[in-house]
């Protein structure tokens, strides 16, 4: 079974700062998703940023972006110029390509100060 | 597009009651998925519908099940209520095709009694 570990329960970062949230994982397939989700205090969970694990670059969107590390099975995030509205606990997820099904890691808490 | 909704949004439940949530999907999205959120197991995936039929399951009890109806709604039920129900259900649509970008409603709060 897919294992997904995100070894930070809680991070910090002050704003406007660059912060790198971590997160392993365990497969044995070759071709799959990894997401990364953000569920702030209202608990609605936000996509942030998808990576194919066939694409060797690394997903973009705006200030996030992640290192994929395939042969390492690394998937961490970087937050540039972070905001107080980044603040928020972020999970990382696995999904295979033959369904739905996401395995979320334990997630991160991130404390945004001012 | 309107987003992903589910209702109630909050529910109070007594032991060995039996509870139906409800989850409806972004338009055009097929597939909707069932997750629960506890503090101590973290996010778990219950089962996954597509048009109409179970496609994916999760390791819950039997006491859980579901269904999706023909519009691509989704009722999630869970019979006999034990005190470790108690969690925040949230629901998940996609196109149901890859990449399976899920898209999560606002959540289910249960408290069980």
């Amino acid at each position: 079974a897919q294992t997904v570990t995100q070894s930070q329960p809680e991070m910090s970062v002050q704003e406007a700062e660059t912060v790198t949230l971590s997160c392993t994982y365990d497969t044995s397939e070759s071709d799959y998703y990894l997401f990364w989700y953000k569920q702030p205090p209202s608990r609605q969970m936000i996509l942030v940023i998808r990576q194919e694990a066939y694409k060797q670059q690394n997903a973009t969107e705006n200030r996030f972006s992640v290192n994929f590390q395939k042969a390492a099975k690394s998937f961490s995030l970087k937050i540039s110029d972070s905001q107080l509205g980044d603040a928020a606990m972020y999970f990382c997820a696995y999904q295979e390509t033959s369904g739905s099904r996401l395995t979320f890691g334990e997630g991160t808490q991130l404390t945004v100060n001012p | 597009k309107a987003g992903v909704t589910q209702t109630p949004r909050y529910l109070i439940k007594t032991r060995g009651q039996q509870v139906t949530l409800s989850c409806s999907p972004i338009s055009g999205h097929r597939s909707v998925s069932w997750y629960q959120q506890t503090p101590g197991q973290g996010l778990q995936f219950l089962f996954e519908y597509f048009s109409e039929t179970q496609r994916n399951k999760g390791n819950f009890p039997g006491r859980f099940s579901g269904r999706q109806f023909s519009n691509s709604r989704s009722e999630m039920n869970v019979s006999t209520l034990e005190l470790g129900d108690s969690a925040l259900y949230l629901c998940a649509s996609s196109t149901g095709t890859n990449p399976y970008e899920q898209y999560f409603g606002p959540g289910t709060r249960l408290t069980v009694t």
